[in-house]
């Protein structure tokens, strides 16, 4: 069973675009939502993570937003850049427990 | 900077071969550990959870005799894949947390490219 969903598979934006990740989950225990980064032929990098007890948390082009009462986040990247194109990962974990994984988004971004 | 370190990262080698990887973490101290397996466009999927002096903690359907794990000090764990096969040829990642009580993210390594001939 999957803990955490994902959507979009994948996502082609123009330079200049706002590509929008989303993220479901279900296990209301979960307290840490991290999105990672992850470029071919390297491990995943932590990008931006938020805990449920704000909304939105921004770092740079990063922004999370996290709704608690229908248990989705989401990624938005502002401005997005080509070298912005890699494949990215939300999780979740609870209690410094394992981390739950999507199932990524690949993500293309047009010159 | 990079504060897991993953090594190899690639291997090439004939089936029937034992191959070990190694992570570290740089600069602190890991009680746990993870083992990833990731396939080609895919999300990860976790094999173990290492733990510093004691036995690994596998997920369902890995074989524990299979991949074996250690992970005898607090900066160093690693997987060993005995008796490879075409089968097992995959991208193998470890991950650490600055703490295991706590929610600190997760840090990866660069990954180990395993290509079993």
């Amino acid at each position: 069973q999957q803990q955490v969903k994902q959507s979009p598979q994948s996502l082609i934006v123009q330079k200049g675009g706002i590509p929008i990740i989303n993220c479901a989950y279900e296990n209301t225990a979960f307290d840490y939502f991290p999105w990672y980064q992850q470029f071919p032929g390297k491990g995943p990098a932590l990008l931006i993570a938020i805990r449920p007890d704000v909304s939105e948390k921004k770092e740079g082009r990063f922004t999370i937003s996290f709704n608690k009462s229908a248990k989705q986040f989401s990624l938005h990247i502002m401005d997005s850049q080509p070298g912005d194109s890699a494949t990215y990962f939300c999780a979740a974990s609870m209690a410094g427990n394992q981390f739950y994984f999507g199932t990524g988004t690949s993500l293309t971004v047009i010159p | 900077g990079a504060v897991v370190s993953q090594h190899p990262s690639r291997v090439i080698c004939k089936s029937g071969t034992s191959v070990k990887i190694e992570c570290r973490s740089l600069d602190f101290q890991a009680t746990t550990m993870f083992w990833y397996r990731q396939f080609p466009k895919k999300s990860l999927m976790l094999m173990a959870t290492s733990n510093e002096g004691s036995k690994a903690t596998y997920e369902q359907g890995v074989e524990k005799d299979k991949f074996l794990i250690n992970h005898a000090s607090l900066t160093l764990s690693t997987l060993t894949v005995t008796s490879a096969h075409p089968e097992d040829s995959s991208f193998y990642i470890c991950s650490a947390s600055f703490e295991s009580s706590s929610n600190q993210p997760q840090h990866f390594g660069d990954g180990t490219r395993l290509s079993i001939l």
